[in-house]
């Protein structure tokens, strides 16, 4: 069993669409975030998501969106795509405390086109 | 704010030699700290982490790490690199006003040659 699945696994899209990106977790956490990895690696939070708190990067364009319909599940809406969204982007879940590990899903790679 | 800054954008050991992923961290309060390893197309997976107990933490895969907090460091170490090493390594921080999410440093590649 896949503990955090996240789909697609690609995503092509031209700019200005909207798209979503789903992700589930079976590991009963309470709570999950979005990562975004750019093209050079580099690893930055976008959102957590706990209990219905939403904690928000201040460095995110309000074009992204997470939606959360249950403690297992929080999609990740993109509004009108730029270029510069490429990227890959990650699902995780942890439980509520720092020192706690974070699983990961497997990564949607998104390209903007 | 905490930080992370891992020396090393790429690593490139031979099989069988010492490997040594360098990690500096910044933090106001006494931090948790993490390595994570990423395959090519893969999410990332726990190597191990530092939460406060012992300051030599055994992981996955015959790695380890000490905390050291006069250095501020945790640096990762295999005595002996494996082929199968060849991955991205991510050294990461939680903690403070940041509370569970995962502060990261730029990675490094690590290669094994044969």
């Amino acid at each position: 069993d896949t503990a955090v699945s996240q789909t697609p696994k690609y995503l092509v899209t031209q700019m200005g669409n909207d798209k979503s990106i789903k992700c589930e977790q079976n590991l009963g956490h309470d709570t999950m975030y979005w990562y975004k990895q750019d093209s050079k690696k580099f690893l930055k939070i976008m959102f957590s998501y706990n209990n219905k708190e939403l904690i928000i990067n201040e460095t995110v364009p309000n074009r992204f969106s997470p939606k959360s319909p249950d403690k297992a599940h929080l999609n990740l809406h993109i509004n009108s795509l730029e270029l510069g969204d490429s990227a890959v982007y990650f699902c995780a879940s942890s439980q509520p405390w720092a020192d706690t590990e974070a699983f990961f899903g497997q990564g949607t790679r998104l390209t903007v086109v | 704010a905490q930080s992370v800054t891992q020396l090393g954008s790429h690593v490139s050991v031979s099989e069988g030699a010492l490997v040594l992923l360098r990690c500096n961290y910044s933090s106001s309060v006494p931090p948790y700290l993490f390595w994570y390893v990423q395959y090519p197309n893969q999410g990332l997976q726990l190597l191990l982490k530092y939460t406060s107990a012992a300051t030599l933490v055994k992981g996955i895969n015959g790695f380890e790490a000490e905390f050291k907090k006069s250095e501020t460091s945790f640096h990762l170490t295999k005595p002996s690199a494996h082929m199968s090493d060849a991955a991205e390594y991510f050294c990461a921080v939680t903690g403070g006003n940041a509370g569970n999410m995962l502060t990261f440093g730029g990675g490094t590649r690590l290669m094994v040659k044969p």
